[in-house]
């Protein structure tokens, strides 16, 4: 089956940067997606790359995808309180139908 | 926010009882899925529907069944409710379902579902 591993916990201090890590299996997704979610609510969209991108940069957030270790990374910048979420990384799969989440990465803000 | 409503919110069952899910949207989008989130797992895809009365399985669709007589309904049945079947469920939807287009799932406020 397909597995798309994360990371469970990362903890950083108010105003560094947060990496998030995960692996895909999948070479052939055609997009890969951050998801984020808040306590006791449904998953948003953060970003995503297409997979003919090495990285993206949308403000706070960098994205980099390295296909050949189908690994794909998450970058916050300054992290704020208002960061702390789980995140997940998701993969499209079933022929582009469905997708495949990680296991999620938990990151907690410190002050 | 994506017009997805799921009911009920909260449902405290007991072994061996028929529960159903229910979720509505107001988007007119062709794709719907039903999630399971549970600790160490994420999200795991139970069933989904790519139209009307068209439904598919997920990586973990025993015990559960669904139906879309309705572009904006999709129900999730737990035929006889067990304790593993406790956990928070979601519905999600989306317009293209991926491939050429960006596949993103708009996503429901979730149910949370304990079997005792």
């Amino acid at each position: 089956g397909e597995d798309v591993e994360q990371s469970l916990f990362l903890s950083v201090r108010e105003g560094d940067s947060s990496v998030i890590n995960c692996t895909y299996t999948d070479s052939s997704s055609t997009y890969l997606y951050w998801y984020k979610q808040e306590p006791g609510a449904g998953l948003q969209l953060l970003t995503y790359i297409f997979s003919n991108m090495d990285m993206k940069q949308d403000q706070r957030l960098t994205v980099l995808l390295n296909k050949k270790d189908k690994h794909l990374s998450l970058r916050i910048a300054d992290t704020q309180t208002g960061d702390s979420a789980i995140y997940f990384c998701a993969e499209t799969t079933g022929g582009g139908n469905k997708l495949t989440f990680g296991t999620g990465t938990q990151l907690k803000v410190e002050l | 926010d994506a017009g997805i409503t799921q009911s009920p919110r909260h449902k405290v069952t007991e072994t061996g009882t028929p529960v159903t899910l229910r979720c509505h949207q107001t988007e007119n989008h062709r794709y719907m899925y039903w999630y399971r989130q549970d600790p160490g797992h994420g999200l795991r895809l139970i069933h989904y529907s790519y139209g009307v009365k068209d439904t598919d399985k997920g990586e973990v669709s025993d015990g559960y069944s669904v139906s879309r007589s309705k572009t904006e309904d999709f129900l999730l049945t737990l035929e006889s409710a067990t304790s593993s079947q406790t956990s928070v469920y979601f519905c999600a939807i989306s317009e293209s379902g991926g491939g050429r287009a960006r596949g993103e799932q708009f996503f429901g406020p979730g149910t949370r579902l304990t079997v005792l």
